[in-house]
């Protein structure tokens, strides 16, 4: 079965470093896409990063780098130069493929990341 | 672009009253259509998910139910809802046009008393 693991509840930044927020994964399905997502004190879901099973290489998005270590099943997310709007909580989340049907997603339970100034 | 549309965005419900949440999608066709709840402070729990009218699949057994009349519109529903049942409601679509991604609407607060 599907599982998504974000072991950090909480994390502190100071504003302008970099930090790591952890993901792991579990899936039997050799096709999968990890996914990582903001979501501020309004409630909406903001898309940041996607990274494919077949992907070769680490996917960028500005500040926002996935670090994907297939072997050991990890997604970690990396925001560099981090901003006081950074502060949210952000989920990673996965979705097997079409062989599953339906292309089901599953978030991972989140963390809070604080960035001060 | 396609656009997830939900509502009511706030409803508070009394104990053992229905429930009618309501999700469009415009700019796009055939999508998958998902509910997720989160409850305060938690992750997202997928509750059901649909690939076409009428299919609907539910992840976990609970006092909620989902419907597709059409193409673009996935309804959650309720004949008695329970104090549990308070939480954030999310809709959510990913469809040949989205890629990969999946996109949520607005979501909808429901509180139970």
């Amino acid at each position: 079965a599907q599982k998504i693991t974000q072991t950090q509840p909480g994390m502190f930044v100071q504003e302008k470093e970099a930090v790591t927020l952890d993901c792991t994964y579990d899936t039997s399905d050799p096709s999968y896409g990890l996914f990582w997502y903001k979501q501020p004190s309004s409630g909406e879901m903001i898309f940041l990063i996607y990274q494919g099973s077949y992907d070769q290489q680490n996917a960028t998005e500005g500040r926002y780098s996935l670090n994907f270590q297939k072997a050991r099943k990890s997604a970690n997310l990396v925001i560099s130069a981090s901003q006081l709007g950074d502060s949210a909580m952000y989920f990673c989340a996965m979705r097997e493929g079409p062989g599953t049907g339906g292309f089901k997603t599953i978030f991972g339970a989140g963390t809070r990341l604080f960035v001060k100034a | 672009s396609q656009t997830i549309h939900q509502w009511p965005a706030t409803l508070v419900q009394p104990v053992g009253s229905p429930l009618s949440l309501e999700c469009t999608v415009e700019g796009t066709s055939n999508p998958n259509l998902y509910w997720y709840r989160q409850a305060a402070g938690r992750g997202l729990q997928l509750l059901f998910y649909s690939v076409g009218i009428g299919q609907i699949s539910s992840e976990v057994p609970q006092n909620l139910s989902a419907s597709r009349p059409q193409d673009r519109q996935f309804i959650l529903s309720s004949k008695k809802l329970l104090l549990s049942d308070s939480g954030f409601y999310l809709c959510a679509c990913v469809s040949a046009s989205s890629g990969n991604t999946i996109y949520f609407g607005e979501g909808s607060w429901l509180t139970v008393v």
